[in-house]
């Protein structure tokens, strides 16, 4: 079964650092998200991205945070300036889009193993 | 607002026995959908309930949903060690396009 990919899987980073994490969302999907789990606490939506631009974001995505797809595989999420509190799993995840179907919030999301964020 | 609050926050069950999480969420849905988190890995998606449905059905997984009371429940039957996880539920948001999940129920299951 087709997996969305996520590297690294651990990246440790000084404050101030810029730090780019990279997913590869399922091939056939269109639209693709980052969610943030600081230890112990809720998944906590950051952004979601459809035909190459932002869909909508939440109060967590300021202007430190980017994302792009570069490619026609990757995704990336790129902070730019790190912080303490940066530190957590981010996780990548996409979503099938059938076409005709309008509302794909009726589509599960597939989530990648996540990459720990570790700011020192 | 928040959405997709479970409880019990934690639950520890033996294996065989029935596990029973609850979740309550605030607004109107599209759609309520159960995650699964083993530790240090990502989210599994369990199963999907849709706002005029009030009972689902997938293997051992049972989901009951109550769109007056707003909330949604998940049974897992005879239960097994490897059924050890988090487990979340998550909503769609006041904007009807991005989820919301809650902050899960620790699900402990003791040989």
């Amino acid at each position: 079964e087709p997996e969305v990919t996520q590297t690294p899987s651990h990246q440790v980073t000084q404050m101030g650092q810029e730090v780019i994490l990279r997913c590869v969302p399922i091939s056939n999907h269109l639209y693709f998200y980052w969610y943030r789990q600081i230890l112990g606490q809720k998944v906590e939506f950051l952004v979601s991205f459809y035909n190459n631009e932002i869909s909508e974001k939440s109060e967590i995505f300021d202007d430190q945070f980017s994302v792009e797809r570069p490619d026609g595989s990757n995704f990336t999420l790129k902070i730019r300036s790190t912080k303490l509190e940066d530190s957590a799993m981010y996780f990548c995840a996409s979503t099938r889009h059938e076409p005709g179907q309008g509302d794909y919030s009726n589509q599960p999301q597939h989530f990648g193993d996540g990459t720990r964020l570790s700011i020192l | 607002s928040q959405q997709g609050e479970e409880d019990p926050q934690a639950l520890s069950i033996q294996e065989g026995e029935n596990a029973t999480m609850n979740c309550s969420y605030k607004t109107s849905i599209n759609n309520l959908q159960w995650y699964r988190q083993n530790s240090g890995r990502g989210l599994v998606h369990l199963i999907l309930i849709r706002s005029n449905e009030r009972e689902k059905h997938s293997g051992r997984l049972r989901v009951t949903l109550d769109t007056s009371k707003k909330s949604s429940s998940l049974l897992i039957t005879a239960s097994r060690a490897a059924d050890t996880a988090s487990y979340f539920c998550a909503t769609v948001d006041n904007y009807g396009q991005n989820f919301v999940f809650g902050p899960g129920t620790r699900l402990s299951v003791l040989p």
